[in-house]
């Protein structure tokens, strides 16, 4: 079975920083896709951005960009410049392309960042 | 273009009570699916429906039923609800099963 691990609870990050966020997961598959998504306190879940397991490129979306290592199951979240808007909890999340992974999305626990003017 | 729907926005029930969470799309997905978020666990998929006219558990279900109505709609069915079925509820949909599009959220307590 997949699972989705975010070991940081809770971040910080001074406004106009860098902060990254940590996610590792484990997986049979060899194709899948992985995403950031942003829940702000309005609840309502954003996707930041996405990544498909065959591209060895990065994704990057304006300020937030990831590090994606295969081979480690590791996917972690850079954000840049950081805003005041920033501030929300971050869920790491996997779904797979075959099998019984298909459709399914797996999230980790979520990391909750601080933005600090 | 209002996205992914869901009705109502606030429940609370008492034990036993049953209710229907409903939920539509307009963005002519198929898959549509409905998540639990608890503190500290993360989303969690209680059912899904990769296409009208099929659905299928997911890792949550038991307490749940669900009906795909027809493409645009995905309705939850709490039958007799209980006190661990507290919980915000999230509707998704997607096309062809990649990127998800979520709803607003229904926040559900039952007493």
């Amino acid at each position: 079975a997949q699972t989705v691990t975010q070991s940081q609870p809770e971040m910080s990050v001074q406004e106009a920083e860098t902060v990254t966020l940590s996610c590792t997961y484990d997986t049979s598959e060899s194709d899948y896709y992985l995403f950031w998504y942003k829940q702000p306190p309005s609840r309502q879940m954003i996707l930041v951005i996405r990544q498909e397991a065959y591209k060895q490129q990065n994704a990057t979306e304006n300020r937030f960009s990831v590090n994606f290592q295969k081979a480690a199951k590791s996917f972690s979240l850079k954000i840049s410049d950081s805003q005041l808007g920033d501030a929300a909890m971050y869920f790491c999340a996997f779904e797979g392309l075959y099998g019984g992974a298909t459709n399914k999305l797996i999230f980790g626990t979520g990391t909750l960042l601080a933005v600090q003017p | 273009n209002a996205g992914v729907t869901q009705t109502p926005k606030f429940q609370v029930l008492k034990t036993g009570q049953s209710m229907t969470l409903q939920c539509a799309q307009d963005m002519n997905h198929n898959s549509m699916y409905w998540y639990r978020q608890d503190p500290g666990m993360g989303l969690r998929l209680i059912y899904y429906s990769a296409s009208e006219g099929t659905t299928d558990k997911g890792e949550v279900p038991n307490g749940y039923n669900v009906s795909r109505l027809n493409k645009r709609e995905f309705s939850l069915r709490l039958e007799s609800a209980a006190p661990s079925q507290t919980s915000v509820y999230f509707c998704a949909s997607s096309w062809q099963g990649l990127v998800q599009f979520f709803g607003p959220g229904t926040r559900l307590t039952v007493l």
